[in-house]
């Protein structure tokens, strides 16, 4: 079965450093999104890619992350200067359309800013 | 803005029901998830529910909503060791023709023989 795949599994980054989260959609699959859980919250929006842009995106997601689709498999989320406010689990998804309850997420990446 | 509250923690013994409860504040919510999080993987969608509808039965699964109360819950029939996961409640209004969900903390669903 079709598996959406996220590196690294863990990352550990000092505070001020760039990171960046790769995750590999499901293969046939046109939107992707980043979302968010810090330990012990809820798991929250930041951003749907299509088409090469953004489509929506939340008030966390600001000018200290970007996204990109650098070729046909990976959907990368960087950020530029982390913060320790930053230290999260990170999940991908994807899915075959927008309109769709039906997304598909990644095992996540546990980032720790430290 | 939406918001979505469930318990932390459920343990049940092994070949009882299972129930966790979930409550949305989005009045316009038009399908209500339940997810799954087993260790080390992502959040698998275990079933939702259409807004208009009161109940989904899925062999084991029973999903109950309340919209009046604005009341989800899972019941679990039979619960296995294999079904000890995190099992988050979301809900996802129509935006501009987009589904983003609003998730829960997620409850840990702890099966003990």
């Amino acid at each position: 079965e079709p598996e959406v795949t996220q590196t690294p599994s863990h990352q550990v980054t000092q505070m001020g450093q760039e990171v960046i989260l790769r995750c590999v959609p499901i293969s046939n699959h046109l939107y992707f999104y980043w979302y968010r859980q810090i330990l012990g919250q809820k798991v929250e929006f930041l951003v749907s890619f299509y088409n090469n842009e953004i489509s929506e995106k939340s008030e966390i997601f600001d000018d200290q992350f970007s996204v990109e689709r650098p070729d046909g498999s990976n959907f990368t989320l960087k950020i530029r200067s982390t913060k320790l406010e930053d230290s999260a689990m990170y999940f991908c998804a994807s899915s075959s359309r927008a309109g769709t309850y039906e997304q598909y997420f990644g095992p996540g990446t546990r980032l720790t800013v430290t | 803005g939406e918001d979505v509250e469930q318990s932390l923690f459920l343990s049940v013994r092994e070949g009882d029901s299972s129930v966790i409860n979930c409550t949305y504040t989005d009045s316009s919510s038009t399908y209500l998830y339940w997810y799954k999080q087993e260790p080390g993987a992502g959040l698998q969608l275990l079933t939702y529910i259409f807004s208009n509808m009161d109940m989904k039965q899925d062999q084991r699964l029973t999903v109950l909503l309340n919209k009046k109360d604005k009341h989800l819950s899972l019941r679990i029939a039979d619960t296995q060791t294999g079904d000890s996961a995190i099992y988050f409640c979301a809900e996802s209004a129509a935006s501009g023709g987009s589904y983003i969900p609003t998730f829960g903390r997620g409850t840990s669903l702890i099966v003990h023989p």
